[in-house]
């Protein structure tokens, strides 16, 4: 079973910086089945990126993803209120559907 | 508009039952994979099972394997999980969400219902 460790575990930046996360795979993986998902507390996570770096509907093009292999990144560009929660990649298409343990983007 | 409504969740004593429902709506039900998705209460995601859009295959949760079932009911645009056996280290909020595509990524969730195992 591959395991996703996401690093780092806390990011705190202010509105308009740069925030980088990343998403280390134990091997080889995929991209076309490498997922990123944001979640408010309190509230469901929505899809953000897909087939690692294809953004969802809606999504906007502040939010990238890149990777291949084992290692992916989500960087989000501009930092909005809005944006910060926590992250989580995700490997899908076949079982087990696993998510890496998230990283948390707070307000600076 | 998609939308993904779980009932069902409440306060059930280790070792009882419950059977969680996700009543969908927006979308043609019956033609997308669903999935059933869980956090426990300050942690992370943890994905619990998946069924096809026809109910021909069914995966699960290695610590769910053998005590959940996940079925639907294309008929009622429904997806159900029924979890026997519960213990306390099921306690989480219990998501639903839909493929975007057979075998894509999760495109729609559900608001979660919460499950609390304590006696």
């Amino acid at each position: 079973e591959v395991v996703l460790t996401q690093s780092p575990g806390t990011l705190s930046l202010s509105p308009g910086e740069t925030a980088t996360l990343s998403c280390r795979a134990s091997q080889s993986v995929t991209s076309s089945y490498l997922a990123w998902y944001h979640q408010r507390p309190g509230q469901a996570p929505s899809l953000l990126i897909y087939g690692a770096s294809s953004r969802a509907t809606g999504i906007p093009d502040r939010f990238s993803g890149s990777g291949s292999g084992t290692d992916f990144t989500l960087t989000i560009s501009r930092l909005e209120p809005e944006d910060f929660g926590v992250y989580y990649c995700q490997l899908y298409g076949a079982s087990p559907y696993s998510f890496g343990q998230g990283t948390k983007l707070e307000i600076k | 508009q998609v939308h993904l409504v779980e009932s069902g969740g409440g306060v059930v004593q280790p070792g009882g039952s419950l059977r969680l429902s996700c009543a969908a709506s927006g979308f043609s039900f019956s033609g997308f994979g669903m999935h059933w998705v869980r956090q426990a209460p300050g942690k992370g995601l943890e994905w619990v099972a998946f069924i096809r859009y026809d109910g021909s295959k069914k995966y699960y949760g290695d610590s769910v394997k053998g005590r959940f079932i996940i079925s639907r009911d294309n008929s009622e645009n429904t997806l159900y999980l029924q979890m026997n056996s519960l213990r306390a280290e099921d306690t989480a909020v219990y998501y639903c969400a839909k493929e975007r595509l057979t075998g894509s990524a999760f495109d729609y969730w559900g608001q979660g219902t919460l499950v609390t195992v304590s006696s």
